[in-house]
């Protein structure tokens, strides 16, 4: 599985935007970009996922390179809910088979109020 | 909205006891998913499970597990023999894969303290 590189942590202050970058210098033509988060003392949750072009949803931006070795996540206006660890995944489509998430060390958000 | 449940929300146990964790994945969705999360380390995968069998396993799903769906709802985890290293969260996940939607929802984890 392709690997991507994100800083240990990062503090972003409420109702202001949060970029959170990740590396994936060895990414290949058929890996997605996905983004999961795991808030305190709850499962991985699913914030946004994408592959060449940039992606909006009603939780986040993801903003993804032109050579697809980085892409960055975008809180628009942080919240202390938004408080967890991030996880930046790269996952391969594959025709059958299952796609399983393969969870780096991820980059904690604090959020200050 | 849909959601994937989970029981026990914590369970102890004596090492060397069987234990079953059980999950009920969203409705109509098709692939199944086990993970788990020792305390302060990574999420980990365990197996994966699609058409009443497994896909894919990782090498820490060794013979001391299984996975089974028994009916039409249940996702069930079982460990035959606990050791005191199996204490961690275990995540239950699923997704639909109808089209290409790349989100696993998961549940909110089963905690085994095994002694």
């Amino acid at each position: 599985d392709a690997k991507t590189t994100q800083p240990n942590s990062m503090e972003s202050n409420e109702e202001e935007p949060v970029h959170l970058p990740c590396n994936h210098s060895t990414i290949s033509g058929t890996d997605y970009i996905h983004w999961y988060r795991q808030l305190p003392s709850q499962g991985p949750e699913y914030v946004i996922h994408g592959l060449t072009s940039n992606v909006n949803n009603r939780m986040a931006s993801l903003a993804i390179a032109e050579d697809r070795k980085s892409s960055t996540l975008i809180l628009h206006r942080a919240t202390l809910r938004d408080a967890a660890v991030y996880y930046c995944i790269l996952r391969e489509k594959r025709q059958g088979g299952s796609e399983k998430l393969v969870f780096g060390k991820g980059m904690k958000l604090t959020v200050n109020p | 909205e849909p959601e994937v449940t989970q029981t026990p929300s914590h369970q102890v146990t004596q090492m060397g006891q069987e234990v079953i964790l059980r999950c009920v994945p969203i409705s109509n969705h098709l692939y199944f998913y086990w993970y788990r999360q020792i305390l302060g380390q990574k999420v980990e995968f365990l197996v994966s499970f699609y058409n009443n069998e497994i896909s894919e396993k990782s090498e820490i799903f060794d013979d001391q597990f299984s996975v089974e769906r028994p009916d039409g709802s249940n996702f069930t985890l079982k460990i035959r023999s606990t050791k005191l290293e199996d204490s961690a969260m275990y995540f239950c996940a699923s997704d639909s894969r109808g089209r290409y939607t790349g989100e696993l929802f998961f549940g909110e984890g089963s905690r085994l303290t095994v002694l």
